[in-house]
């Protein structure tokens, strides 16, 4: 299967603390990007890394990529409780323009 | 605001009767795509267009059609739908950028229900 794989598959934290996934694939990238879901709604984009990058910041987030390993991982500091959702990485295989994305990992965060 | 426009949100229709999605967008972005997303999984790209032409997975079945009459809107056709097409489906855009596609927009989805 092209999917990639993240993990953990489930993570539930305490408000404030950090909140790390992983995402892995298997094949040759032009980017790799991140998106959160919100419960029976679209995904909203979060962060863009691209294959020259190995690491990128906005707010809370922080992520990293090592295409030598084939793998990315997306950090949220300080998490909150709204933070609450499911987060996925995507990634376009170079040369395309289609998207395979990530199992996702389900994030909850307690008040 | 520019953006994704799905509509309906909800739609319900009956066993082997056809079914059309829509979707729009103002960012007149050239890439289009739809997406099945079942419950707790992630999205599957059914099929995409890079401007008209259009680009279909090798396990999307028959039974799902698309048309891009205009860079604004793309429609999803549900031919016959069964039971296991129950789902979310999301449209998304992208653009070109150096290097290969931008970040996705995508609408809020047509949740399905077969009955």
């Amino acid at each position: 299967s092209q999917q990639g794989e993240e993990d953990p598959q489930a993570l539930s934290i305490q408000e404030g603390e950090n909140a790390t996934m992983n995402c892995s694939y298997k094949t040759s990238i032009n980017n790799l990007q991140w998106y959160r879901q919100n419960s029976g709604r679209g995904l909203v984009h979060l962060i863009l890394i691209r294959s020259n990058e190995r690491e990128k910041h906005s707010g809370r987030l922080r992520v990293t990529l090592d295409t030598s390993k084939k793998s990315s991982s997306l950090l949220i500091t300080a998490s909150r409780a709204a933070d609450t959702a499911s987060y996925f990485c995507a990634l376009p295989p170079s040369g395309t323009y289609k998207y395979i994305f990530g199992t996702g990992t389900r994030l909850k965060v307690l008040a | 605001d520019a953006m994704v426009i799905q509509n309906p949100r909800y739609q319900v229709t009956q066993f082997g009767k056809p079914v059309t999605l829509s979707c729009s967008q103002t960012l007149n972005h050239n890439v289009m795509y739809w997406y099945q997303q079942k419950s707790s999984q992630a999205p599957k790209l059914l099929f995409h267009y890079y401007d008209k032409d259009f680009n279909n997975e090798a396990d999307t079945p028959d039974n799902f059609q698309s048309r891009r009459p205009n860079t604004s809107f793309c429609f999803l056709d549900i031919r016959s739908p069964g039971l296991g097409d129950a789902a979310m489906y999301l449209c998304a855009t992208s653009r070109d950028q150096a290097g290969g596609p931008s970040e996705q927009y995508f609408g809020p989805g047509t949740r399905l229900t077969v009955t």
